[in-house]
């Protein structure tokens, strides 16, 4: 079966652009998980959406906003873009909602803002 | 004070050496606690969960303390192979919120 899907692999923005990131979880899992990771640190939590309602938010700005679609996919939309934006966003997606569930994470979209 | 804490090392060890590395959580309600591993512009990947008890899955041996909020991650016998950089993460609130430390960089050398 296939893993976690994210798209683009890499990305190259300007100060002040949009981006919409995208990200397929495994087959039969409902629940989406997005993480911001800097270089040099952890990754951080954004979001978390299950049956396409967010059940979960980090600490991030007003710029940064997701949704979940009836397939389950998932889409991270950044506006306004800094240079401070320039992370590997990482998706995870668990079978459900709630702390029983594993989560596992697809290989990431580095986003380069210059 | 960041929530979950790590020496962000590197740990330069050779093959066939112990190694251990530490974390402390803040937040005494956390519920459940992990050790990712990561390699090189790759993305986490669950090693092993953290129980009260201690657990061990082959070489890797990990340890809970509730009261002292300090998770360990003992690795024995290392590889060329355990190269990477360990994440301690901690789970809380009533969904699924990951919280990671800075990861602690492990190079093992022959």
């Amino acid at each position: 079966d296939a893993g976690v899907t994210q798209s683009p692999t890499h990305l190259i923005k300007t100060r002040g652009q949009h981006v919409t990131l995208r990200c397929s979880p495994i087959s039969g899992h409902k629940s989406v998980s997005w993480y911001q990771q800097v270089l040099g640190q952890g990754p951080q939590f954004i979001f978390q959406y299950y049956e396409k309602e967010e059940r979960g938010r980090g600490n991030f700005p007003d710029r940064f906003s997701a949704r979940q679609f009836p397939n389950y996919s998932s889409e991270l939309n950044v506006n306004a873009l800094l240079l401070g934006d320039s992370a590997l966003y990482l998706c995870a997606s668990s079978s459900s909602f709630g702390t029983a569930y594993e989560q596992y994470f697809g290989p990431g979209t580095r986003l380069t803002v210059t | 004070r960041k929530e979950v804490e790590q020496d962000p090392g590197p740990f330069n060890v050779p093959e066939g050496a112990t190694v251990a590395f530490n974390c402390t959580y803040s937040n005494s309600a956390s519920q459940s606690f992990f050790w990712y591993r990561q390699d090189c512009r790759k993305e986490p990947k669950l090693l092993m969960s953290v129980y009260s008890s201690g657990n061990e899955d082959g070489r890797f041996t990990a340890q809970l303390n509730r009261a002292s909020q300090y998770i360990s991650l003992l690795i024995r016998d290392s590889k060329l192979s355990d190269s990477a950089t360990y994440l301690c993460v901690v789970r809380e609130g009533g969904y699924n919120k990951l919280i990671f430390g800075a990861g602690t960089r492990l190079a093992v050398h022959p």
